[in-house]
């Protein structure tokens, strides 16, 4: 069966850091890239960022970006995500997301196909 | 502000057809494909529609897509019970280098 399961969320304070985790199964985790989308409570989705299968190639949402590190290991089938400086805003579920390799008439439809369970980050003081 | 516009909810009855509207840009869905995702309540948000009208597998043909210049519409044929939920479109964005998604619409069955 194909999973992604989440780990790491927690609560903490203001200026914290935390690392995200999230381990895939069932299918050939190298050959996807991967991505991590957060929904603050009662909100919408939002995308953070986003990493290429071998993990070469990295983007963050401006939001994150300097304070998240998103990364790879192929070889244990997880992903990552490295939080820093947190604040009340990144306060979500993280959820990691496999981004597919379809493609319809040459076009990647740049679809996120399988979804993990979420993990609940909360950051106050 | 999201950078796909959608309706905030929508309602039908059962057996009834509705549609969702998801306004976007040139930079996004102008130029790009649109994918339709449904998160039921208190639940992972699962994969709709892709490429702004194909099905993933075990997706119902109840539930189909369009896309027509910088906008796109998820239609729902049918309405049943268990369609309630919320639903996101989203697309890529040239402009912020990644995928953007509509606010959600929340759809409710009377």
């Amino acid at each position: 069966e194909v999973q992604l399961v989440e780990s790491g969320g927690g609560l903490l304070q203001p200026g914290g850091s935390l690392r995200l985790s999230c381990a895939a199964s069932g299918f050939t985790f190298s050959s996807y890239a991967m991505s991590w989308v957060r929904q603050a409570p009662g909100k919408g989705l939002e995308w953070v960022s986003a990493i290429s299968g071998r993990g070469g190639s990295t983007n963050y949402a401006d939001s994150v970006e300097g304070r998240f590190t998103i990364s790879r290991d192929n070889s244990k089938n997880t992903l990552y995500l490295q939080m820093n400086s947190l604040r009340a805003e990144d306060t979500a579920v993280y959820y990691c997301a496999r981004v597919s390799t379809m493609i319809v008439v040459g076009i990647p439809s740049n679809a996120f196909d399988i979804w993990g369970q979420g993990t609940m980050v909360t950051v106050s003081s | 502000q999201s950078v796909l516009t959608q309706p905030p909810s929508t309602s039908g009855t059962p057996g009834q057809r509705v549609t969702i509207s998801c306004s976007g840009s040139s930079s996004n869905i102008g130029s790009n494909t649109v994918n339709w995702y449904q998160q039921l309540p208190g639940t992972a948000p699962k994969l709709l529609i892709y490429s702004n009208n194909q099905r993933p597998s075990g997706v119902p043909d109840r539930f189909s897509g369009s896309k027509s210049g910088t906008s796109a519409s998820l239609a729902i044929s049918g309405l049943q019970s268990e369609d309630e939920a919320d639903y996101y479109c989203a697309s890529w964005d040239h402009s912020l280098n990644g995928p953007v998604f509509g606010g959600g619409t929340k759809l409710t069955v009377l």
